[in-house]
């Protein structure tokens, strides 16, 4: 069973616009939550890591929220450009033992058509 | 490019054989971890080495291993391979072995069994 579920599983926008990716998580003892951007064919690209104590991070024209209560994070961009169509991953760090395990969710598609 | 450098980029081989991926972590980095992931099951965890010692395990099948040389690569061992394991597998490396810092990823080895 996934312990971060991210939704939707796949958004269309068109270039310009604002959009807002979700996840959810349950798992624990958290650590720290990471969004990643992953264009087709490559490796993951790292947006965000946020820890427990922050509730929202910026990296350009993506910002991440974290509500460490609810177990929610967002991730949302602004004025999207074609460049940001890809997979954009949440992962969510646990630690356990003194080591740290990530778990991924499966990932929002995201497409920005012209 | 990332600055962490895996080869081969495609293997081909046959149910039954064992291949052998290699990974250079980022120039400075200690922790090298290796991921996989495929179109049903999304990225996934599989083992992490930190100065030359296997630091956290995910979920990592018996027939692979991996092993951090002295000079910090890695390289992960896939036996018995099944038709199963055709993925993309992915390398990625940090400063340290904890798990607040970010990790920089490789650009994958496509496996295909067949």
């Amino acid at each position: 069973k996934n312990q971060v579920e991210q939704s939707p599983q796949s958004l269309i926008i068109l270039e310009g616009k604002n959009c807002t990716l979700q996840c959810n998580y349950t798992v624990s003892p958290f650590s720290n939550l990471r969004w990643y951007k992953q264009d087709t064919g490559r490796g993951p690209v790292s947006l965000t890591i946020m820890t427990f104590s922050e509730n929202t991070k910026s990296n350009g024209r993506y910002t991440a929220t974290l509500d460490a209560d609810t177990k929610q994070s967002s991730l949302h961009i602004t004025a999207s450009q074609l460049s940001d169509s890809a997979s954009y991953i949440c992962v969510v760090i646990k630690t356990t033992g003194g080591s740290y395990i990530p778990t991924f969710g499966r990932g929002t598609s995201l497409i920005v058509h012209p | 490019d990332s600055g962490v450098t895996q080869t081969p980029k495609h293997l081909i081989t046959a149910t039954g054989q064992r291949v052998t991926l290699r990974c250079s972590p980022r120039s400075g980095d200690l922790s090298v971890y290796w991921y996989q992931q495929s179109l049903d099951q999304g990225l996934q965890f599989l083992i992490q080495y930190y100065n030359g010692e296997e630091r956290a395990k995910g979920n990592i099948l018996e027939r692979f291993s991996a092993q951090q040389f002295p000079d910090l690569h890695s390289e992960l061992n896939l036996s018995s391979l099944e038709l199963g394991d055709s993925a993309l597998y992915f390398c990625a490396s940090s400063v340290l072995g904890q798990g607040n810092y970010g990790y920089t990823f490789g650009s994958g080895t496509r496996l295909t069994v067949v």
